[in-house]
């Protein structure tokens, strides 16, 4: 079964600042694909970005990016210019091609101050 | 645009009483998925489904049972409900696995 690592402690951000959150994990898959979601207090589930394995281009969606190194399994999402409203748990999610769960990891909480 | 709609949203239950969960969704999609989330442990997948008719097991599907009768409707069931199965409940759905899960509003049930 895949591996989702998110190991960053809570974050505290500076508005305006840019913030970069880790995501690792472990498959066996060569096709999979990668994705963050943000979970404000509210608690919904909101989808951020999303990276095919095979993709050669790193995905972006307005002010996310993801920094996608499949040679390190590495997916690290990149919010620039930080807003109050950024204040959430964000998650990392991966659905490999060899199953068909999409699993997550344990999240990053981040706190964006004025 | 419903989206994904689960019922009920909040409920506590007592140690052996059963329930069932209802996740609809009018998206016409193929996957769903039920997760549980607590704190400090992200969302774990319990059982899921890709399509009418069909389930599997998830990463903790002890104690749950799941049933896709039809395609627009997951259902949970809990059959002796225990205090380790309180939780934040989730329902999600998708065209397939490599697009975007679309997610219910969860559903907080206590088991005293």
């Amino acid at each position: 079964a895949q591996k989702i690592t998110q190991t960053q402690p809570g974050m505290f951000v500076q508005e305006k600042e840019a913030v970069t959150l880790d995501c690792t994990y472990d498959t066996s898959d060569q096709s999979y694909g990668l994705f963050w979601y943000k979970q404000p207090s509210s608690g919904e589930m909101i989808f951020l970005i999303y990276q095919g394995s095979y993709d050669e281009q790193n995905a972006t969606e307005g002010r996310y990016s993801l920094n996608f190194q499949k040679a390190r399994k590495s997916a690290n999402l990149v919010i620039s210019a930080s807003q109050l409203g950024d204040s959430a748990m964000y998650f990392c999610a991966m659905s490999p091609y060899g199953n068909n769960r999409l699993a997550f990891g344990k999240g990053n909480q981040v706190v964006v101050i004025p | 645009n419903a989206g994904v709609t689960q019922t009920p949203k909040f409920r506590v239950l007592k140690t052996g009483q059963s329930m069932t969960l209802l996740c609809a969704q009018d998206m016409n999609h193929e996957y769903m998925y039920w997760y549980r989330q607590d704190p400090g442990m992200g969302l774990r997948l319990i059982h899921y489904s890709v399509g009418e008719g069909t389930t599997a097991k998830g990463e903790v599907p002890d104690g749950y049972n799941v049933s896709r009768l039809k395609k627009q409707n997951f259902l949970l069931g809990l059959e002796s409900a225990a205090p380790s199965q309180t939780s934040v409940y989730f329902c999600a759905s998708s065209v397939d696995r490599f697009t975007e899960a679309f997610f219910g509003q969860g559903t907080r049930l206590t088991v005293v």
